[in-house]
């Protein structure tokens, strides 16, 4: 069965520090899909990132970054020099297998940025 | 170039009202899936449609709730009946193909008093 959990229910950070947001997850394919999503306090869901399970490669858009280790089961994201703008809800996700139909959330993480 | 459209953003039912919330999928996307999100929860997997075909209603509470996709409109979640547990988001998102296309909508934030 997929599992996706995210151990830190709530972070706080003062602005322009660094935060990482680990996503552990459980799946017995081989071949699945990974992603994060951004969910800010006015609630719509912004798409941060697919992954997919056979590109290890971490990858780095602007101040975030990923983490992918299959060997550990996780995809972690960074947010380097944090900005307020940054506050949301955070959930990783990962795509069902059977028929790449659905997605399954962790129970995100709140991160509040401080000024 | 409009997103998934969802209406209405805000829905206010007493109990035992019935619930009608609308999903507009992106141009040229034939796929609608729905979820909800309990307060401070994640997403669950609800209901997947395609054009007048539910194709995977696994999340989809037995009694209540139905959905629909018809061929011309948009997709629609319908809650009978609706109780205090029903108070969630409901977010529905479309796709061309497959979930790798997956954008969502502003959601619904349905309130039951």
């Amino acid at each position: 069965a997929q599992k996706v959990t995210q151990a830190q229910t709530e972070i706080s950070v003062v602005e322009k520090e660094d935060v990482t947001l680990d996503c552990v997850y459980e799946t017995r394919d081989t071949t699945y899909y990974l992603f994060w999503y951004k969910q800010p306090p006015s609630g719509e869901l912004v798409f941060l990132i697919r992954r997919n399970s056979f590109d290890e490669q971490n990858e780095i858009s602007g101040r975030y970054s990923w983490n992918f280790q299959k060997s550990t089961s996780s995809f972690n994201f960074t947010i380097t020099a944090s900005q307020v703008v940054d506050s949301a809800v955070y959930f990783c996700a990962l795509s069902d297998p059977a028929g790449a139909n659905n997605l399954f959330f962790g129970t995100g993480t709140r991160l509040t940025v401080i000024p | 170039n409009a997103g998934v459209m969802q209406n209405p953003r805000h829905l206010v039912r007493r109990r035992g009202q019935e619930a009608r919330l609308r999903c507009s999928p992106m141009k040229g996307h034939s796929h609608v899936y729905w979820y909800r999100q309990l307060p401070e929860e994640g997403l669950k997997f609800m209901v997947y449609l395609q054009k007048e075909n539910i194709i995977d209603e696994s999340g989809m509470p037995k009694e209540r709730f139905s959905a629909e996709f018809p061929k011309e409109g948009p997709s629609i979640l319908r809650i009978q009946q609706v109780v205090r547990g029903d108070s969630a988001a409901y977010f529905c998102a479309s796709s061309p193909i497959t979930v790798h296309g997956y954008t969502f909508g502003s959601g619904t934030r349905l309130t039951v008093v």
